[in-house]
């Protein structure tokens, strides 16, 4: 079964705005992982937030962390096209190797 | 390093045939697990191979059944196909560390997955 919700399920934007999606999961986790799927491939790391944390960058990404509302949130600043693609948060458990993923957020970046 | 791997990328079987899907890791992970994906069902966790035993198992039927070898790599096999198996079938691989006891867990890279169809 799924550990994790996202919101919205899809998302349209124009180039150069920010977009914004929303995780949330239901057990305690070890840490958050978002993740992002061109059209029928594989799987690409975007970030990765423990349970310590509650705020993390990488480029134009920012990733929060809320362990009191079992949620997170990924922003996207200034997207380009190229971002269009699905966006999966995903949870470890502690001790339990059994990667949960939502169900993902659709976004697409209109040039 | 080579990323992992998947063969075949795409397979088309008839309903109550076998199929076996293989994975190659990105060299020194030792875990491997496998996920499920289907546009109605998501992404579904399948299992989870670290040092040639299975440590973890998601809720699918006994149809679906798998292996890690000696060096790392690993076979998933789904016997008596049935329709609903049509998928893309995903492996990653991953390094393991432990922290005070605890194992902790990084990053997963992910293959391009196998496109299985049943027909």
């Amino acid at each position: 079964s799924q550990q994790g919700e996202e919101d919205p399920q899809a998302l349209s934007i124009q180039e150069g705005e920010n977009a914004t999606m929303n995780c949330s999961y239901k057990t305690s986790i070890n840490n958050l992982q978002w993740y992002r799927q061109n059209s029928g491939r594989g799987l690409v790391h975007l970030i990765l937030i423990r349970s310590n944390e509650r705020e993390k960058h990488s480029g134009r990404l920012r990733v929060t962390l809320d362990t009191s509302k079992k949620s997170s949130s990924l922003l996207i600043t200034a997207s380009r096209a190229a971002d269009t693609a699905s966006y999966f948060c995903a949870t470890d458990r502690y001790n339990n190797n059994d990667m949960r993923f939502g169900a993902g957020t659709r976004l697409t970046v209109k040039p | 390093k080579a990323g992992v791997t998947q063969t075949p990328r795409y397979l088309i079987k008839t309903r109550g045939q076998q199929v076996t899907l293989s994975c190659s890791p990105i060299s020194g992970h030792r875990s491997v697990s496998w996920y499920q994906q289907t546009p109605g069902q998501g992404l579904q966790f399948l299992f989870e191979y670290f040092s040639e035993t299975q440590r973890n198992k998601g809720n699918f039927p006994g149809r679906f059944s798998g292996r890690q070898f000696s060096n790392s790599r690993s076979e998933m096999n789904v016997s008596t196909l049935e329709l609903g198996d049509s998928a893309l079938y995903l492996c990653a691989s991953r390094p393991r560390s432990s922290s005070g006891g605890l194992q902790t867990y990084n990053e997963q890279f992910f293959g391009p997955g196998t496109r299985l169809t049943v027909l």
